[in-house]
């Protein structure tokens, strides 16, 4: 079975530019979530989908982020424009419907904005 | 609201030996739950145990357990007999039952393992 996969795995952007990220959750995961990590602090919930609907978006940032789950699949995680402080790590996770269900996590996009 | 402290930066134990990585976390919620999230480098972060909060027994897995003291909000993860496999960035993380179920981390703990 395939994992939560994740694209680019890298992307260095200027400030003031557009990026997305997409990721893939497990086929058959109603849940899906993405997190932040800044270098050397925690990682921090972004929002969650429940199939295409989002059940919480309260750890967005700003409005220069907008997160959409088309068909209830795939995701992606738009910025824009980019500041030097959207720089982190992009995770990605899901899991399936039920009690205490394990969040399977993605390997990451390192997103870095000069 | 809910945190979740990880006082240990970096940790390094001898290969074959025992570590404990502390973790300590704070909740207003009564039905809740508690992980252990392991990151080799450059690898995907993968669940290393879970401890729902109403269960008394502590949760083990093979060579990783965990100390639940509910009363103190303490959630500490033993290493026994470690292996340089396990070496890796350690992830405390909490969660709410019911509602988004988001994840909230710590800081993470650096584990590094001596041959």
């Amino acid at each position: 079975e395939a994992g939560v996969t994740q694209f680019p795995s890298h992307s260095v952007i200027e400030k003031g530019q557009t990026v997305t990220l997409r990721c893939d959750p497990i086929s058959g995961h109603d849940n899906l979530y993405w997190y932040r990590r800044v270098m050397g602090k925690e990682i921090k919930f972004l929002l969650h989908f429940v199939k295409e609907s989002k059940q919480d978006e309260s750890g967005m940032p700003n409005n220069r982020f907008l997160a959409e789950r088309t068909g209830g699949t795939y995701s992606t995680l738009k910025v824009q424009p980019a500041e030097l402080e959207d720089s982190g790590v992009y995770f990605c996770a899901s899991s399936q419907e039920g009690r205490y269900n394990e969040q399977f996590f993605g390997p990451g996009t390192r997103l870095t904005v000069l | 609201a809910q945190t979740v402290t990880q006082s240990q930066p970096e940790m390094s134990v001898q290969e074959a030996e025992t570590v404990t990585l502390s973790c300590t976390y704070d909740t207003s919620e009564s039905d809740y739950y508690l992980f252990w999230y392991k990151q080799p480098p450059s690898r995907q972060m993968i669940l290393v145990i879970r401890q729902e909060a109403y269960k008394q027994q502590n949760a083990t897995e093979n060579r990783f357990s965990v100390n639940f003291q509910k009363a103190a909000k303490s959630f500490s993860l033993k290493i026994s007999d470690s292996q340089l496999g396990d070496a890796a960035m350690y992830f405390c993380a909490g969660g709410v039952q019911g509602g988004s179920e988001k994840l909230v981390f710590g800081k993470g703990t650096k584990l590094t393992v001596n041959p």
